[in-house]
């Protein structure tokens, strides 16, 4: 079946750069995209960005400068990276597969992994 | 980018209810809309894809329309698993943009 995971650090220092890891399986990263959303506690999602099935990417504008999405398909994995991270980077960061083009959603999401941001 | 205003903020309802929340896209987006709910410490689960479509596994009693711009869910005779926070998305151009979501709780 469908899953994703994303894995990564829970803590990371103020200015560091912060690298996250979305391991996908049952179904093909040159078949569907899959964007990385992250949530502030107690506030509401953001969508960060997207690696495309063909491999295209695109951001959020407002992150743009500090974020990078890359890929390795034969480990079916999805990598985030965002430096120069502050305590407002602080939140749950999760990976969905995009099924835009029949159905317009994140059709499934992963369980999250918390960051926090402090030194 | 393009803005959902999602309303109302917090919702309180009795068993039984119907219940609907909406949200104004700042332009149109076409079908390119879907709802989620979350509850605490979860993912967001997918209700609805493509504006009135129901996800797979999801009850009947949720459902989703469209007039225009504005986007609605609507919930039939409310249960006490559906209090969370429903949010909506908009895929139509990047960056997809959320609602601000909407905590709906039982009176």
């Amino acid at each position: 079946q469908v899953q994703l995971k994303e894995s990564g650090p829970g803590l990371v220092q103020p200015s560091e750069t912060l690298s996250l890891t979305c391991t996908v399986s049952g179904f093909s990263l040159t078949s569907y995209s899959v964007s990385w959303v992250r949530q502030p506690s107690g506030k509401g999602p953001e969508w960060m960005g997207r690696m495309w099935y063909d491999g295209d990417t695109a951001y959020n504008s407002a992150l743009k400068s500090r974020l990078s999405i890359s890929r390795d398909t034969s480990k079916n994995q999805v990598f985030l990276k965002m430096n120069s991270l502050q305590t407002d980077d602080t939140g749950t960061y999760y990976c969905t597969r995009d099924h835009l083009d029949t159905e317009a959603a994140f059709d499934y999401w992963g369980q999250g992994v918390m960051v926090t941001v402090s030194s | 980018d393009i803005q959902m205003t999602q309303s109302p903020a917090s919702l309180s309802a009795s068993l039984e209810e119907i219940v609907t929340i909406t949200c104004q896209a700042s332009q149109d987006i076409g079908n390119y809309l879907s709802w989620y709910q979350q509850k605490p410490g979860k993912s967001p689960q997918l209700l609805i894809h493509s504006a009135t479509s129901l996800a797979d596994g999801v009850p009947s009693r949720f459902s989703g329309s469209r007039s225009g711009t504005q986007y609605s869910l609507k919930i039939n005779r409310l249960q006490v698993e559906d209090t969370g926070i429903y949010y909506c998305l908009q895929h139509y151009s990047a960056p997809d943009t959320f609602g601000a979501g909407t905590k709906l709780e039982l009176k």
